[in-house]
């Protein structure tokens, strides 16, 4: 079965710092890997996708995943964050070989001026 | 753009009532899914449905049931519902099949539940 951790509840960074949000995860196959975010009273979005293809992977508003199978992680990262980026963020995982799509816990993301 | 539509926005039921959640998308997707949605837990799957009358339990079916009659429309029933069952009930889909296998998720806006 697979499943998927985020290591920290409550992440809190300064505006301008970097951001680190971690995730692990298990899984039986070779995985697909997403991060979804939320922001207060919003709809989830898609961030990015890692689909096997290269382990680095670029998203929407300057965030970007690594993977790496050897430590089973796809941690989130920002070089720069914004007071916007303050929102729930949800590592998730999908196995090779079937459709179903686990969440993680999620991490609560604040942002200080 | 895919509209994942949930047919309410709010809902409040007592103990012990059949409550149906009914959840339909417009862009012929394979997948459809169900979801709670509660604070400090995340997203935890329900059920999820690859195909027409085919489902898999997920993490948490206990106390639920799902109906997939037709590819675009996915069904949650609470049997007989309770006060832990009070939550955010979100439905998604995601394009699956052979070519699609593990897409975006689309999400309808939610339900929430209260069960008093």
């Amino acid at each position: 079965a697979q499943s998927v951790t985020q290591l920290d509840s409550h992440v809190s960074v300064s505006e301008g710092t970097p951001v680190l949000l971690r995730c692990n995860y298990s899984s039986s196959y070779s995985p697909s890997l997403f991060w979804y975010v939320q922001h207060p009273n919003k709809g989830l979005q898609l961030l990015l996708k890692y689909t096997s293809a290269a382990t680095l992977v670029k998203g929407i508003n300057g965030f970007e995943a690594e993977f790496k199978k050897s430590e089973t992680s796809f941690h989130l990262t920002k070089p720069s964050a914004h007071m916007s980026d303050a929102a729930e963020y949800f590592c998730v995982v999908s196995p090779y070989n079937n459709n179903d799509m686990r969440f993680g816990a999620g991490t609560r993301l604040t942002v200080k001026p | 753009d895919v509209k994942v539509t949930q047919s309410s926005r709010y809902l409040v039921k007592r103990t012990g009532e059949k409550v149906f959640l009914e959840c339909v998308q417009d862009m012929d997707h394979e997948n459809m899914f169900w979801y709670r949605q509660d604070p400090g837990l995340g997203l935890r799957l329900i059920y999820f449905s690859y195909d027409v009358k085919m489902k898999e339990k997920g993490d948490i079916p206990e106390g639920y049931s799902v109906s997939r009659e037709k590819k675009e429309r996915f069904s949650l029933i609470l049997e007989s519902a309770s006060t832990n069952q009070t939550s955010m009930y979100l439905c998604a889909s995601s394009l699956g099949g052979a070519q699609g296998r593990n897409e975006k998720l689309f999400f309808g806006s939610g339900t929430q539940l209260s069960v008093l």
